[in-house]
């Protein structure tokens, strides 16, 4: 399977801008990539997937960069209820995606 | 609609013993994942079922066992439990495949703590 990099921790202030790194060197054509947080105690919720273009929901947006071995998750304004553990996962669709460990957010109030 | 509810919230067993974990997945969808979480980890993918077949299985011994019902609900069997199987146990539904992409829907998990 292919492999994601992400920072153990970020913070970020509420109502400011929060990008989210993740690499992915390895990426094969059909991966997609795909953004799920976990929320404390909680499992892990979808937020936005993408193939090639970047993409926007009401979450989030999502940048996928050229070469497609990197890609960043951006929350336009950070509130403390999207302190969170964000991963970013590849795999072809929906199938058996495999979880790294994510990025942990901290949102400073 | 309700969401993916799994039972029991809390479950303390001993070594070596059996244990069965139960995942009502969302109105409709018919695939269903099993994932475990250790502490400060990741999930990590158990196994997979679709319209009550076993659809891909990940790195976990053959006493982690499934089943899909006729409804789509779940279960998971683990036999002679060891003390690291001591984890939050997710499940996971998705709506029927035939979309572009599917989305996965978690339940809150439930945790199994061996003694």
């Amino acid at each position: 399977d292919a492999k994601t990099t992400q920072p153990n921790s970020m913070e970020s202030n509420e109502e400011e801008p929060v990008h989210l790194p993740c690499n992915h060197s390895t990426i094969s054509g059909t991966d997609y990539i795909h953004w799920y947080r976990q929320l404390p105690s909680q499992g892990p919720e979808y937020v936005i997937h993408g193939l090639t273009s970047n993409v926007n929901n009401r979450m989030a947006s999502l940048a996928i960069a050229e070469d497609r071995k990197s890609s960043t998750l951006i929350l336009h304004r950070a509130t403390l209820r999207d302190a969170a553990v964000y991963y970013c996962i590849l795999s072809y669709r929906d199938d058996k995606i495999i979880f790294g460990k994510g990025t942990r957010l901290h949102i400073l109030p | 609609e309700t969401g993916v509810t799994q039972s029991p919230t809390h479950l303390i067993k001993t070594r070596g013993q059996q244990v069965t974990l139960r995942c009502s997945s969302q109105s409709g969808h018919n695939t269903v994942s099993w994932y475990q979480q250790a502490l400060g980890q990741g999930p990590q993918f158990i196994f997979q079922y679709y319209r009550e077949e076993e659809n891909g299985r990940g790195n976990f011994p053959p006493r982690f066992s499934g089943l899909q019902f006729p409804n789509y609900s779940s279960e998971l069997n683990v036999n002679a439990l060891e003390l690291d199987d001591s984890a939050l146990y997710l499940c996971a539904s998705s709506p029927p495949t035939g979309a572009a992409y599917n989305e996965q829907f978690f339940g809150p998990g439930t945790r199994l703590t061996v003694l």
